[in-house]
């Protein structure tokens, strides 16, 4: 398993504006994910994060809304651009291998 | 697209009582794993299921993978208040690195 730490827990952003994620691993890894998780709903998979290449976005996902940085094995942002109440989500930073996944404590949004 | 239709949705029960989460899809899976969700933490991995037909425990829980590896269930014995929490199946997709695809979730509520 793997010790997933991620920034801020929670925020409250205007409208408009952007933020950026942190999640930081105690280890390195090859791949990272980042989910969204909208009220009472599951897990959506926004892009996979690679160490030196772009991220690949999955279907409904583009880079100009949701940038990634991954500059290291152990690190990577997601920026939330642009923000209107309909992003007001968790955002879940996750690491694994074989299917298996580990998350981090999630970042809860609230657009006003 | 590869769908995970997780149910029932929302389950709410007394102490004491045993119940059954279904998982189901159209397609194969090369593992399937079974998350657990308290509010404002991550989902935190319970168990993983590999090969068709398979049968794994967890104290109180038991966890199935169907025979061609589609369909998976969690049965809860002797449900505890400890045991609320959004419960996530989530299917391995074959050859995408690790991409999982989740269930719906199923909110249980356990009342003493």
């Amino acid at each position: 398993s793997a010790v997933i730490s991620q920034k801020p827990s929670r925020d409250i952003c205007q409208r408009g504006t952007s933020l950026t994620i942190q999640c930081q691993v105690d280890s390195q890894v090859t791949m990272m994910f980042w989910y969204r998780q909208q009220p009472g709903q599951s897990l959506t998979l926004i892009a996979t994060a690679n160490q030196g290449s772009e991220a690949t976005y999955e279907s409904g996902f583009v880079i100009d809304k949701f940038p990634i940085s991954r500059p290291n094995l152990t690190f990577s942002t997601l920026t939330v651009s642009n923000l209107s109440p309909e992003d007001s989500s968790i955002y879940l930073c996750s690491v694994g291998g074989a299917g298996e996944l580990f998350f981090g404590e999630g970042s809860r949004l609230t657009v006003l | 697209t590869q769908l995970l239709e997780q149910s029932p949705q929302f389950l709410s029960i007394q102490e004491g009582e045993n119940l059954t989460v279904y998982c189901n899809s159209s397609s194969v899976f090369s593992s399937l794993q079974w998350y657990r969700q308290e509010p404002g933490e991550g989902p935190v991995l319970l168990v993983t299921v590999v090969t068709g037909g398979e049968v794994k425990k967890l104290k109180r829980l038991t966890f199935q993978f169907g025979d061609a590896r589609k369909d998976s269930s969690l049965h809860i014995t002797a449900a505890q208040p400890g045991d609320t929490g959004l419960y996530l199946c989530a299917g391995a997709v074959y050859n995408q690195g690790g991409k999982l695809i989740f269930g719906q979730g199923t909110e249980l509520s356990v009342k003493p």
